[in-house]
């Protein structure tokens, strides 16, 4: 069974300052990839997803993630964070046997000090 | 574009009681699912449906059922509510391609609250 590991449960970055939320999974195949973000009082939207191709995928506001097979690796990056990144981000996994299930993080806090 | 819409926002109950979260997508997704997010533990998840009138359990589906009566709706319900059960429950929907897998999307949740 597929899982995923966010290690870090909160990380705060200063306003301007680059940003990197790490991933690692377990999964003996080469998995979908997703990094979702749950604003305050609200439900989770997808950010960017990975399945093949360029391990460098680019998602929305600024946000990009690099697949590492050799790391089982997944990391969110962005280069200057902005207050409004202020959120919650979940990294999930799911098998490429058209399975209807994804597996979730614990989740990373993000915090943004101005 | 489409929207998942959760019902009630918010849902107070007493200790014992049978609970039911309302769930209404219109995307036309095939699956539907239930989470339950606690602070500190990411989601879990607790029952989904791959179509109309089916029921897969998930991880954490004891002391919960479902039910997936129209292709457009699947509603949970908390068998009898206990204290530490208050979490947020989510619904979500997905379409899956062979490119990308299942791509969820989340409804803004459910805050149950048992006193």
């Amino acid at each position: 069974a597929q899982s995923v590991t966010q290690p870090d449960a909160r990380v705060t970055v200063s306003e301007g300052a680059s940003l990197q939320l790490r991933c690692k999974y377990s999964y003996s195949g080469t998995p979908y990839l997703f990094w979702y973000v749950q604003y305050p009082r609200q439900g989770l939207q997808l950010l960017l997803k990975y399945y093949s191709g360029d391990p460098v995928v680019q998602g929305v506001n600024g946000f990009e993630a690099e697949f590492i097979k050799s790391n089982s690796s997944f990391h969110l990056r962005k280069a200057s964070v902005h207050w409004s990144d202020s959120a919650v981000y979940f990294c999930a996994v799911s098998d490429t046997e058209g399975a209807d299930r994804l597996t979730f993080g614990k989740g990373t806090q993000l915090i943004i000090q101005p | 574009g489409g929207i998942i819409t959760q019902t009630p926002k918010f849902l107070i109950g007493q200790e014992g009681q049978k609970l039911t979260l309302k769930c209404q997508q219109n995307f036309n997704h095939d699956t539907m699912y239930w989470y339950r997010q606690d602070s500190g533990k990411g989601l879990r998840l607790i029952y989904y449906s791959i179509t109309e009138n089916d029921l897969q359990k998930g991880d954490l589906s004891e002391g919960y059922d479902a039910s997936r009566e129209k292709k457009s709706s699947f509603s949970l319900t908390v068998t009898s509510a206990q204290k530490n059960e208050m979490a947020v429950f989510l619904c979500a929907s997905s379409i899956w391609d062979r490119y990308s897998g299942n791509t969820l999307y989340f409804g803004e949740g459910s805050r149950l609250i048992v006193v």
